[in-house]
């Protein structure tokens, strides 16, 4: 266990389903990442958020939306997904820029 | 658009042997440059986080150096062993923000 912890690990969902992912930490780390993996292109970045609030969204379609109740937790809620967003999907914190990011194991997701 | 390079792409090599692996990263705005190691069902694990040129890093048998002028990162392994197999990442960090951009990852396996 890293201190990152996401469920569920593994989930799949139709195309007209709704979802979450969750992602918890209690390292006292104040920035919140959502990262996507698919299949042979490297970790892309989603969403940021520091102290709760969102401070990068790298042009997510809105099927994709996160939340962040406290500097703890991180939720992504999937909706209307299409297969193409079928990936692992990877929640990391950091206390700040000069440290390395903790990484969960990730959601692996397939949309059919 | 910010581009991290990995050569190379992967590494196939016997146990014993040392062997490198090279990150490029853009040289200009930098903050700081990231290696992780990412065994397959596990989660990303952060190794070096570097920040000066010039910097050298050394945990165990793996080390990394790091040149900001010309926008490269090495990382080294001496004596490589079965257990070393993973795919390596390196992630850049801009001046300003604080989310990183990942390379592709080299992909190394070692082999008994």
């Amino acid at each position: 266990e890293t201190g990152v912890t996401q469920t569920p690990r593994h989930l799949v969902m139709g195309m007209t389903n709704k979802k979450s992912l969750k992602c918890e930490q209690h390292l006292g780390h104040n920035a919140m990442y959502w990262y996507k993996q698919s299949a042979k292109k490297p970790l892309e970045l989603m969403f940021v958020y520091n102290f709760k609030e969102q401070t990068e969204n790298n042009s997510v379609p809105s099927r994709f939306s996160p939340e962040c109740p406290n500097s703890s937790h991180l939720f992504l809620h999937l909706h209307t997904l299409q297969p193409e967003d079928s990936a692992l999907y990877l929640c990391a914190s950091s206390r700040d820029r000069e440290g390395g990011y903790t990484f969960g194991s990730g959601t692996r997701l397939t949309v059919v | 658009i910010l581009n991290v390079e990995q050569s190379p792409q992967s590494l196939h090599v016997q146990e014993g042997d040392s062997t490198n692996f090279t990150c490029s990263f853009p040289s200009s705005n930098f903050y700081a440059l990231h290696w992780y190691r990412w065994e397959t069902a596990k989660s990303p694990e952060a190794l070096f986080v570097m920040t000066l040129n010039g910097d050298e890093k050394k945990k165990g048998r793996i080390s990394a150096t790091l040149n900001t002028k010309e926008g490269y990162s090495y990382l080294y392994i001496k004596g490589s062993q079965p257990e070393d197999s993973a795919t390596y990442l390196c992630a850049f960090v801009m001046e300003y923000g604080n989310k990183l951009v990942f390379g592709a990852g080299t992909i190394l396996r070692v082999k008994s």
